[in-house]
């Protein structure tokens, strides 16, 4: 069974410019999350899909952050324009709901490494 | 509200001598805890996890951890670090009623001496 895919691992791109990530979940997978660590710092939530909905995005930085999952399967967050502070590396995780409802294991993906310049 | 603080930044032991990572919890209801670790260059990888069964969990790799309600501790040991152990770990709480986020704790770096 193929695990959490993202892409690419490692982007390099200047103050202003755009950036897609992707993320390809385990398949049958409902919940996709999206974390961020910047700079060996905590680990932060940015948002998290049920299906094709976005159930909570309450960390997301600021409006120049996109998320979308559309037909519940693969994921992107682009993020436009791209500052300084951005950097970091975006991890995608994946997991079916647990038991009683309760949260099911989160599988990872490598992450991918934004550097801004 | 739900948050996780692991006490310890960085850990330093001698291969083949006890590893003891700590972690301490709040949560409002029934928490789910789990410990993730996190090789270079690589994604994290689930350690163990309590969901409210038994309070002493068994892990991959030798590691567990108990649950102590009473303290809000999740506490990771492991008998004797090997030196493939050198990793950074995470410890992690979540809760359904919260619409099972999860939580993550600033994470401790683990280093083995050979």
């Amino acid at each position: 069974e193929a695990g959490v895919t993202q892409f690419p691992s490692h982007s390099v791109i200047e103050k202003g410019q755009t950036v897609t990530l992707r993320c390809d979940p385990i398949s049958g997978h409902d919940n996709l999350y999206w974390y961020r660590r910047v700079m060996g710092k905590e680990i932060k939530f940015l948002l998290h899909f049920v299906k094709e909905s976005k159930q909570d995005e309450s960390g997301m930085p600021n409006n120049r952050f996109l998320a979308e999952r559309t037909g519940g399967t693969y994921s992107t967050l682009k993020v436009q324009p791209a500052e300084l502070e951005d950097s970091g590396v975006y991890f995608c995780a994946s997991s079916q709901i647990g038991f009683a409802g309760g949260p099911g294991e989160l599988f990872f993906g490598e992450g991918s490494r934004l550097t801004v310049l | 509200a739900q948050s996780v603080t692991q006490l310890d930044s960085h850990v330093s032991v001698s291969e083949g001598t006890p590893v003891l990572l700590r972690c301490n919890y709040s949560s409002s209801y029934s928490p789910s805890l789990f410990w993730y670790v996190q090789h270079p260059n690589k994604g994290l990888q689930l350690l163990l996890k309590y969901t409210s069964a038994a309070t002493l969990v068994k892990g991959i790799n030798g590691f567990e951890a108990e649950f102590k309600k009473s303290e809000t501790s999740f506490h990771l040991t492991k008998p004797s670090a090997h030196m493939s152990d050198a990793a950074e770990y995470f410890c992690v709480v979540s809760e359904r009623w919260t619409g099972n986020q999860f939580y993550f704790g600033t994470g401790t770096s683990l280093t083995v001496i050979p």
